[in-house]
């Protein structure tokens, strides 16, 4: 079973410019989530679909970041414009109406690096 | 809010000796995850832990879980270098939007 694919595995921009990061959960998972991991914390939580619709988007910084997910499948986060304080690891992870028994597997995630 | 709280931050150990890592998290919960972290590499799941009282072990690991205390604890026995990494616990909030919320994570050293 292929995994979480993310892309890129790494970006580098300067502050105030925009990036966007994809993800290809499992095939068939319905429920995908990002996660913002900054350097010496734990994964935080930004966004969650199921499906193609917004379950939890309450930690997400709506003036910048945006998040889609069309036909239930791929998904796309974006920052625009992008601050320092936005350098970190995005996670992707997905999970299927099963997640109690299958739990939920991550992505190898996307490093952002601003400067 | 469901908080999740992990303690050491930081733990520095010799090869062969024990230790154990507290997970506290502040909301009802029956399910919680340990993971493991290499640097610049993504999350490994190590244990699932769905009941109170649920113990697992793999290796030199063993995770478990008292609901009642909302307490985990992954315990690490003769510990060896390969087992230096950072290690998460992260708590399933529940209800019918299912999400984990993630604790501060281990930094963990095994010096020979």
């Amino acid at each position: 079973e292929a995994g979480v694919a993310q892309s890129p595995r790494y970006k580098i921009i300067e502050k105030r410019q925009s990036v966007a990061f994809w993800c290809n959960p499992i095939s068939g998972h319905a429920t995908l989530y990002w996660y913002q991991q900054i350097l010496g914390q734990g994964p935080k939580l930004l966004i969650q679909f199921q499906n193609n619709g917004v379950v939890d988007d309450s930690q997400l910084p709506k003036d910048r970041f945006s998040a889609e997910r069309l036909k239930g499948v791929d998904s796309t986060l974006k920052i625009q414009p992008a601050k320092l304080e936005d350098s970190a690891v995005y996670l992707c992870a997905s999970s299927s109406d099963r997640v109690f028994r299958d739990g939920y597997t991550f992505g190898s995630g996307t490093r952002l690096t601003v400067v | 809010e469901l908080k999740v709280e992990q303690n050491p931050l930081f733990l520095s150990m010799q090869e062969g000796k024990n230790y154990t890592i507290y997970c506290n998290y502040s909301t009802t919960s029956d399910r919680l995850y340990w993971y493991r972290q290499d640097p610049g590499k993504s999350l490994e799941s190590l244990f699932v832990l769905l009941s109170n009282g649920a113990v697992k072990q793999e290796g030199r690991l063993m995770a478990s879980l008292d609901t009642k205390a909302r307490l985990s604890t992954l315990h690490i026995t003769a510990a060896v270098h390969d087992l230096s990494a950072t290690y998460f616990c992260a708590v399933d909030n529940g209800g019918a939007t299912n999400k984990l919320i993630f604790g501060t994570g281990t930094l963990l050293a095994v010096q020979p």
